[in-house]
């Protein structure tokens, strides 16, 4: 079945530590998608890639990096500089670009600092 | 920044009620795309109306736009249990490589 995998569910981080969600997509889609959420709202774009080996920030990129090295994957990694790291985080891809249409999402990773 | 902005926030109703949430956006759109998120789960795509176009049906959904109110309805009919949710709607401003999320609705359908 084609679809996005986010790992891991739920992450436990102690301050001051550098995690990395991972998100991996089988619907050979070009542009891939990182949105935060937090309780009771909607969701924030961290970055964003329309193609591989390039990506973009998106409102909220500070204490964030990403990397695009392969078209089906597009991790996360949440530095030590982002100050409010406890969040629902999810990936998203699409096959039209620039979000045009519709985005397909995993199922979320829950991060926790402790 | 949010561009959309769903009402109400919440929303409980019996079911077999029809329920209906509102979206106002802010800027000219290409497009609005209503969401589905069951808790603690990713969202699940619904409907996309395009900026031409004022309804658009899908089984028991009805969504109609009016881009000179800049505004955007979500019908539920004949609601279920598992329609018990928060819905969120998203634009695409074609000037920006992304979707922009409203804040969501959530919706309680009790037996």
């Amino acid at each position: 079945d084609g679809g996005i995998t986010q790992s891991p569910k739920y992450l436990f981080r102690k301050e001051g530590q550098n995690v990395t969600l991972s998100c991996e997509q089988n619907l050979n889609h070009d542009a891939m998608y990182w949105y935060r959420q937090d309780p009771g709202q909607g969701l924030r774009l961290i970055y964003y890639s329309q193609i591989v080996n390039d990506f973009q920030k998106g409102d909220i990129a500070e204490g964030y990096s990403v990397s695009r090295e392969k078209k089906e994957s597009f991790p996360l990694t949440v530095t030590s500089a982002q100050k409010n790291p406890t969040a629902f985080y999810l990936c998203a891809s699409s096959i039209a670009p620039r979000g045009a249409g519709e985005l397909f999402f995993g199922e979320g990773s829950r991060l926790t600092v402790l | 920044s949010q561009q959309g902005e769903e009402d109400p926030q919440a929303l409980s109703i019996q079911e077999g009620e029809n329920a209906t949430m509102n979206c106002s956006y802010k800027t000219s759109i290409n497009n609005l795309q209503w969401y589905r998120q069951n808790s603690g789960r990713g969202l699940v795509h619904l409907i996309l109306i395009r900026s031409n176009e004022r309804e658009k049906h899908s089984g028991r959904l009805r969504v109609t736009l009016d881009t000179s109110k800049k505004s955007s309805s979500l019908l539920i009919t004949a609601s279920r249990a598992a329609d018990t949710a928060s819905y969120f709607c998203a634009t695409w401003t074609g000037t920006a490589s992304k979707l922009t999320f409203g804040t969501g609705t959530r919706l309680q359908v009790t037996l």
